[in-house]
Parts: C-alpha cells; sequence; structure tokens
C-alpha cells in the first residue's frame, strides 16, 4: 500500500520567514495530493491540493510544488502569521486495486510554531 | 451545502465497556465514508471505509467495527474498550466518482478510556 513520509516533524519559524514542508510517496498511482491544516482540538481542513499533471500551484501565500519523478511535494508557507500555527498534514491518494474506492494515506503531521 | 455531524463530542468510558460514535452527512447522497484515529500528537490512521449501505472496507484489524446502516450513517463500535482506543476520532467524507474530490472532516469525538 502507499506509504507517506513527513518531515519535519516540528518546525519554528518566526514571523515573517518561511516554511517548507516536505512529503514523500511510494505508490505511482497516487495522483491526488492535498495539504491539510489541523489547529489545536479541531478538524483537519484542506488549505490547497495539487494533482498529478500540474507541477506547481499557489494560492496567496501558499504554495505547492509537485515533483512526480522523485515521488515527492512540499508545501511552501512565505510571510507566516502567528495565525500559521499549527499542524499540517500532506496525503497522497489513490484508487484501491478494484477501482471501487478512493483513499488518502496522511503523513504524520508536522507542528508548525510562528513565533511573533 | 453538505455537513457532517458527529457525536458524542467527548467521551469517557471504563476500559471494557462497549462503544457506539456516531457520523451522519447532510446534503449529499452516496457519499464515501471514513472513520480515522489520531492518537495524541500523532498522524490520522485510516480505521474503516465505506462506498455504500453495508459496505464496509477495514483498513487496521482490532477490537473496533463499523456499520453503515443507511446511505448518510456512519457507525464505530467497539464491544470492549481497551485503553489503547483512546484518541480523536474523526469521520470524514467525500465525493466518489472524481479522484480531486475535496474530503471534509468532522468535528470529531474525543474518547479516553480509563
Amino acid at each position: 500500500g502507499e506509504n507517506v513520509e513527513q518531515h519535519p516533524s516540528t518546525l519554528s519559524v518566526q514571523e515573517g520567514d518561511s516554511a517548507v514542508i516536505k512529503c514523500t510517496y511510494s505508490d505511482s498511482a497516487s495522483n491526488y495530493f492535498p495539504w491539510y491544516k489541523q489547529e489545536l482540538g479541531k478538524r483537519p481542513q484542506l488549505i490547497i491540493d495539487i494533482r498529478s499533471n500540474v507541477g506547481e500551484k499557489k494560492d496567496q501565500r501558499i504554495a505547492v510544488t509537485l515533483n512526480k519523478t522523485a515521488k515527492h511535494f512540499s508545501l511552501h508557507i512565505t510571510e507566516t502569521q502567528p495565525e500559521d500555527s499549527a499542524v499540517y498534514f500532506c496525503a497522497a491518494g489513490a484508487w484501491n486495486s478494484g477501482g471501487s474506492n478512493y483513499k488518502l494515506t496522511f503523513g504524520k503531521g508536522t507542528l508548525l510554531t510562528v513565533n511573533p | 451545502s453538505q455537513t457532517i455531524h458527529q457525536w458524542p463530542a467527548t467521551l469517557v468510558q471504563p476500559v471494557g465497556s462497549p462503544l457506539s460514535l456516531e457520523c451522519t452527512v447532510e446534503g449529499t447522497s452516496n457519499p464515501n465514508l471514513y472513520w480515522y484515529r489520531q492518537a495524541a500528537g500523532r498522524g490520522l490512521q485510516l480505521l474503516f471505509y465505506s462506498v455504500g449501505i453495508g459496505q464496509i472496507s477495514s483498513e487496521v484489524p482490532q477490537n473496533l467495527s463499523a456499520s453503515r446502516p443507511q446511505d448518510r450513517q456512519f457507525i464505530l463500535s467497539s464491544k470492549k474498550l481497551l485503553l489503547s482506543d483512546s484518541g480523536f476520532y474523526l469521520c470524514a467524507w467525500r465525493r466518489g466518482q472524481s479522484s480531486y474530490n475535496e474530503q471534509f472532516f468532522g468535528p470529531g469525538t474525543r474518547l479516553t478510556v480509563l
């Protein structure tokens, strides 16, 4: 099955700096790569995603890059703010062998702390 | 618009007691439904998923089970809870027709087994 590795597990930056979180995946059939943000005690919420036929996507201060050949993708947050502090999860999506269900496999998360 | 509900929001149960967590989705039909567990400080572990009524796939063998008695209802159960069952249980749904459909999480149930 799919295996998603996420690094680093914790990341501390100063307000205004950039933050980068990296993930690798193992299943070449994965074709969708969402990123979720989870604030303390809350549910994960989608912040950006990228499809396998796209190399880069940007939404204001957030960008995601995908290298299909190397099977890795990254989240970039620029001009970080204290409200960006949260746990961030990457995920890779693929159909099961029978094609009956689509499943996301999540990384273990990165705790981002933005210091004022 | 679609919404997803989970209850209860918090639960404290003794070891060996039964468990029933409920998840319902409104505003859509035939969703794919998922149960995840998140242990303290850890990632999202997929427990079960369902593509339709009565169709359950298990990802991790354990003392938990799931059922889908109605199209938009997903239930997580246990006959006898273990200490290791403590965690944050999240239900999620997505439309099944496309790879690129967003997956939405419910508000979660925080379970403490004592």
